[in-house]
């Protein structure tokens, strides 16, 4: 079954800390993979998203991922924090040109200033 | 480009009532997606449109909720009736040949 594992419910760092999200996914065939966020009160917005090439993608605010296929993870990555980025994540996984994306449940992500 | 556009940004209406919420795609966009979001159970797709054809409505919670996209520029969400377990923000998000979704405002719906 196609699914979306996010294993962190909860994250909480004091600024200038470093970042790791994990995302473990289970899907068949080619994936593309995704990261969003959401801020207080807001809509989910596009941080990042990974379709083929360099493994290593790298989105907007500081932050990156890495695609590793053998470990099926797409975990997001930011070396320091900041109050600013205290916001929910979520790691999402489609294939195809026309289909569905599987989110995660979520992390949210608190940061302490 | 103005983004998403979702209408109304919030919604309180009583049990039984019929709620239609409204939206807009980025332009040139062909696929919509409507989602809905509780603290319960995440972020649900409840059904997405591909050059205005519903695809996948197996999120559908029930035959209370129905969806129509009569072009490419519009969609709508009914619930009718409403229930008080409706309460979510329902959002509403577009794609171009599936890179990535661009998600509207969310509406709010409160059913009391």
């Amino acid at each position: 079954a196609q699914s979306v594992s996010q294993h962190n419910h909860h994250v909480i760092l004091s600024e200038a800390a470093s970042l790791e999200l994990g995302c473990n996914y289970s899907y068949g065939g080619t994936v593309n993979l995704f990261w969003y966020v959401q801020y207080p009160g807001q809509h989910l917005q596009l941080l990042l998203k990974y379709f083929s090439g360099d493994p290593l993608v790298k989105g907007i605010k500081g932050f990156e991922a890495e695609f590793i296929k053998s470990k099926f993870s797409f975990n997001l990555r930011k070396p320091s924090v900041q109050w600013s980025d205290t916001a929910e994540y979520f790691c999402a996984v489609g294939g195809g040109s026309q289909g569905n994306l599987i989110f995660g449940k979520g992390t949210k992500l608190s940061v302490k200033p | 480009d103005a983004g998403v556009i979702q209408s109304p940004r919030h919604e309180v209406t009583e049990m039984g009532q019929e709620v239609t919420l409204r939206c807009k795609p980025i332009s040139g966009h062909n696929s919509l997606f409507w989602y809905r979001q509780t603290m319960m159970r995440g972020l649900e797709l409840l059904i997405y449109f591909n050059n205005n054809v519903p695809i996948d409505d197996s999120g559908m919670p029930e035959d209370r909720f129905s969806a129509k996209m009569p072009n490419a520029s519009f969609s709508t969400l009914k619930i009718q009736p409403s229930e008080p377990r409706d309460s979510a923000v329902y959002f509403c998000a577009s794609s171009l040949a599936g890179r990535g979704r661009y998600f509207g405002p969310g509406t709010r719906l409160t059913v009391t």
